[in-house]
């Protein structure tokens, strides 16, 4: 137990559908990210968030919408998928930018 | 891209210390040296990071040489439970004066009975 909790464990999704994934911390940080690990891929940063402020949105597509409403909650909102796009997404959130991370279990998702 | 070079595997017997190179040769002065791991299907975990001196905590030890390109992250007494994907990392700069972690493909440590 990191303290990162991350909801669905495991989703599948058709290329129409819209779904999020959502994390929550329990640590009282204020630094939030959203990370991917795609098959045989190293993990890549995709957004981070600082006092729910975005700082860093890694050229990510416009498919994926993070949202953060509050420092212990950070949503990623999907549509319009496509199959490439299935993944491990990992959540994180550290104490200032220069924390160290604690990452959730991730979400697994399966676009269809 | 990653900074860091580790070879993709490594074994070692239940009992001893794992010993897990990674190069960083470009590093730069003020970059730190972070390790974590990747436990199947779990998210990484934190393990020890380091600057410029030699850092020990309840998991490991970090051994980074004096020029700072190159370190060793020492698992003294590894188990089953150990075996893992480790993650050498050299935290970065970028925008707004905030860091980042770019990870890279890792060494798998296989711990064998």
């Amino acid at each position: 137990e990191t303290g990162v909790t991350q909801t669905p464990r495991h989703l599948v999704m058709g290329m129409t559908n819209k779904k999020s994934l959502k994390c929550e911390q329990h640590l009282g940080h204020n630094a939030m990210y959203w990370y991917k690990q795609s098959a045989k891929k190293p993990l890549e940063l995709m957004f981070v968030y600082s006092l729910e402020e975005r700082v860093e949105n890694n050229s990510v597509p416009s498919r994926f919408s993070p949202e953060c409403p509050n420092s212990s909650h950070l949503f990623l909102h999907l549509h319009t998928l496509q199959p490439e796009d299935s993944a491990l997404y990992l959540c994180a959130s550290s104490l200032g930018q220069n924390g160290e991370l604690f990452f959730g279990e991730g979400s697994r998702l399966t676009v269809l | 891209d990653a900074k860091t070079t580790q070879p993709p595997s490594m074994d070692c017997a239940e009992g001893r210390a794992a010993n897990l190179p990674c190069n960083h040769s470009t590093i730069s002065g003020n970059e730190y040296v972070y390790w974590y791991r990747q436990i199947h299907s779990q998210g990484p975990q934190y393990i020890i990071h380091g600057l410029k001196n030699n850092e020990t905590n309840e998991m490991a030890s970090l051994i980074i040489t004096e020029d700072r390109k190159s370190s060793t992250l020492i698992l003294p007494h590894a188990t089953l439970r150990d075996t893992a994907v480790y993650y050498c990392i050299v935290r970065v700069p970028f925008s707004g004066g905030y860091n980042k972690l770019i990870f890279g493909a890792g060494t798998r440590l296989a711990v064998h009975p």
